[in-house]
């Protein structure tokens, strides 16, 4: 029982490459959600899923896209990665009766 | 939309004292509140939460308090141990479709020994 797992654990892309942050979890959680960590700012929600098929924007959507491609993956994807993408990315699982989150360990992301 | 701000950013104290963290939401519409802590290199993790209908929750050596009037809530531990250095997270939310979560900027906390 894994949990939440999170692809790659590290990455450095140059200015304007592309790629995606592979999350999947085993917990049978319909909601899903991705968030970015920087110093000081706590985490702030990029999209989510409330289940499978849907997927909707959080604080800060600009610069990236999601895909919820099961029940247990969800997919962040940054078309043409800015400097200012660089930092932690979480995925998070909730379960549809319940309230906490339950994270996955991070992607830590730099973009040169 | 919701706003939370926390404090302290960072917190010291000895082995054994106690630890307050405050924060403050904006929305008088959240009603959930909860406290995750993050140990280095990991994910947060929740150690209690505290809905708008209490005003106050125990477990063991941590409490939340909760003012609904004024909009803030608050974080104690008691008997601080090394183990308890971390960063921790406050977090209001509203029940909504999706639960969304708005964090506070985290404090970062450290126990001597």
């Amino acid at each position: 029982n894994a949990g939440v797992t999170q692809t790659p654990k590290f990455q450095v892309l140059k200015t304007g490459q592309s790629m995606t942050l592979q999350c999947a979890q085993d917990m049978n959680h319909n909601s899903m959600y991705w968030y970015r960590q920087d110093p000081g700012m706590g985490l702030r929600l990029i999209y989510y899923s409330a289940s499978e098929g849907t997927t909707d924007k959080g604080e800060v959507p600009n610069g990236y896209n999601v895909s919820r491609l099961n029940k247990r993956e969800f997919s962040l994807r940054l078309e043409s990665a800015a400097p200012s993408q660089t930092s932690v990315y979480f995925c998070a699982t909730r379960d549809s009766g319940g309230r906490e989150q339950f994270f996955g360990p991070g992607t830590r992301l730099t973009v040169l | 939309g919701e706003n939370v701000e926390q404090h302290p950013s960072t917190l010291s104290v000895q082995e054994g004292d106690s630890a307050v963290i405050k924060c403050t939401y904006s929305d008088s519409a959240s009603n959930y509140f909860p406290w995750y802590k993050q140990e280095l290199g990991k994910g947060p993790q929740l150690i209690i939460d505290i809905r708008s209908n209490v005003g106050e929750k125990k477990d063991q050596r941590i409490a939340v308090t909760l003012n609904k009037t004024a909009k803030h809530f608050s974080l104690h531990i008691t008997e601080t141990q090394p183990e308890d250095s971390a960063v921790y997270f406050c977090a209001a939310s509203k029940n909504n479709a999706g639960n969304m979560l708005t964090f506070g900027g985290g404090t970062r906390l450290m126990v001597k020994p």
